[in-house]
């Protein structure tokens, strides 16, 4: 069936360092994207978004980068701080804000 | 602040006995909100989709007899879990869509465990 995957379940980086996180989509119809965070027992937490008519979109130290061509998106996070360990997810927008979420990728983040 | 509050945070019940998960939008109406499960390490599923007026509608491989969903006013979703097994434990998270936002609002979910 459709689903959005991820290639890495786990990223460690130091502090300071840029992050990566990249995911996989299989759904070519879809127009919308967005990335969470989730912190340990609580609920995710809107990042960034972005429509299939941008490739490209920029929030505070994030990036998120579309590339429809091989249906494949990532989370590029600048000078990665403690604070942004985590569980990071993509999700498909299926249509008013019913979701499908991708398997998900731990980054941690060393002082 | 929040906009979307659920109740409550985490519970423990015995096999066999049913619990209720609330699920409230906080300063808008919801005629549609959506129940997600979480299993240790996993991602979010939709377990259903709650339609304030009419009956919910389930994903493929959810039971509804098991999964209770009443959306009985635009501000209120209500998940129960009936004859709740020990593999029912999860973390349950609601979302609601609020018109004019694109994106989706959570609740801070509520983690069961059933013994």
């Amino acid at each position: 069936g459709e689903s959005v995957g991820l290639h890495l379940p786990t990223l460690s980086v130091q502090e300071g360092d840029n992050s990566i996180i990249n995911c996989a989509y299989s759904n070519s119809a879809s127009d919308y994207f967005i990335w969470y965070k989730q912190e340990s027992g609580k609920g995710p937490q809107f990042i960034i978004d972005i429509r299939s008519n941008m490739d490209k979109r920029q929030g505070q130290r994030v990036t998120v980068l579309l590339n429809k061509t091989v249906k494949h998106l990532s989370l590029q996070i600048a000078a990665t701080q403690p604070g942004d360990s985590a569980v990071y997810f993509c999700a498909e927008n299926t249509g008013f804000q019913k979701l499908v979420f991708g398997t998900g990728t731990r980054l941690l983040v060393s002082p | 602040g929040a906009v979307v509050s659920q109740h409550p945070s985490r519970v423990i019940c015995k096999s066999g006995t049913s619990v209720k998960i609330e699920c409230r939008s906080l300063d808008f109406q919801a005629t549609t909100m959506f129940w997600y499960r979480q299993f240790p390490k996993q991602s979010l599923m939709l377990m259903a989709t709650s339609n304030e007026g009419s009956k919910a509608t389930y994903e493929q491989g959810v039971e509804k007899d098991k999964f209770l969903i009443n959306h009985a006013s635009l501000t209120l979703s209500t998940l129960t879990v009936t004859s709740a097994h020990p593999e029912d434990s999860s973390f349950y998270i609601c979302s609601a869509p609020r018109q004019g936002a694109t994106e989706a609002f959570f609740g801070q979910g509520t983690r069961l465990t059933v013994v």
